[in-house]
């Protein structure tokens, strides 16, 4: 079967850093993906990862261990405007364009 | 605008009528799927069709059907619905570059089945 953990929320304080975790136990793997979510709104894309180590977008870094099933997305400098879910995402099969979501995290940036 | 439009945006219906959510893309994407969305399980993909007539089976086709007969378009049949698939439903597209390219979603379908 395919699994994908995150914690369900996180509250974290304008300015300050918060780590969003997700593990995932899949049948293979082909990459991983987080998308945003504000609520009400559709999700937008962040940031993919295929191979080990940390990818650099502006604020969002996203990270990935293939090794221990986790990745991890760092926001940093965190804005208000940054209260949404965060939805991380595994392509388990190189062909096809299957993928298979976690269950989101929702992040409270409080002032 | 490159966008993906969904139509209805919201819909209340009753069991066992059929309904057809459509989806349409701007962009040239080869690859749309399905999804819907329900608390506490996130997204779980319904169907993918990776070109004009090639479709999948996502994680949770039962109840749904799709067609693909031109690039742009990629509709949600529901031939007899239930109430269980009351759902918020999201369409989605890529360009094709092995996969791993990242999906526009539509605004959403907002369904009801009473």
């Amino acid at each position: 079967g395919q699994n994908i953990d995150q914690p369900t929320e996180m509250t974290a304080t304008e300015g300050a850093i918060v780590q969003i975790n997700c593990t995932y136990q899949t049948s293979g793997f082909n990459g991983l993906f987080w998308y945003q979510q504000h609520a009400g709104e559709a999700p937008t894309f962040l940031s993919y990862n295929v191979l080990d180590g940390l990818e650099e977008k502006g604020r969002f870094s996203s990270f990935l261990s293939r090794s221990k099933g986790y990745s991890y997305l760092l926001l940093k400098e965190l804005q208000m405007k940054d209260s949404a879910s965060y939805l991380c995402a595994v392509k388990p099969h190189n062909y096809g364009q299957n993928f298979v979501f976690g269950p989101g995290t929702r992040l409270s940036v409080l002032p | 605008e490159a966008q993906v439009t969904q139509n209805p945006r919201y819909l209340i219906t009753v069991t066992g009528k059929k309904l057809t959510v459509t989806c349409s893309q701007n962009m040239n994407h080869e690859y749309m799927s399905w999804y819907r969305q329900d608390p506490g399980l996130g997204l779980r993909q319904i169907y993918y069709s990776m070109n004009v007539e090639v479709t999948d089976k996502g994680d949770v086709p039962e109840g749904y059907k799709v067609s693909r007969k031109e690039k742009r378009n990629f509709p949600l049949i529901l031939e007899s619905p239930s109430p269980n698939q009351t759902s918020l439903y999201f369409c989605a597209s890529s360009l094709a570059l092995g996969g791993l390219s990242e999906q526009f979603f539509g605004p959403g379908t907002r369904l009801t089945v009473l």
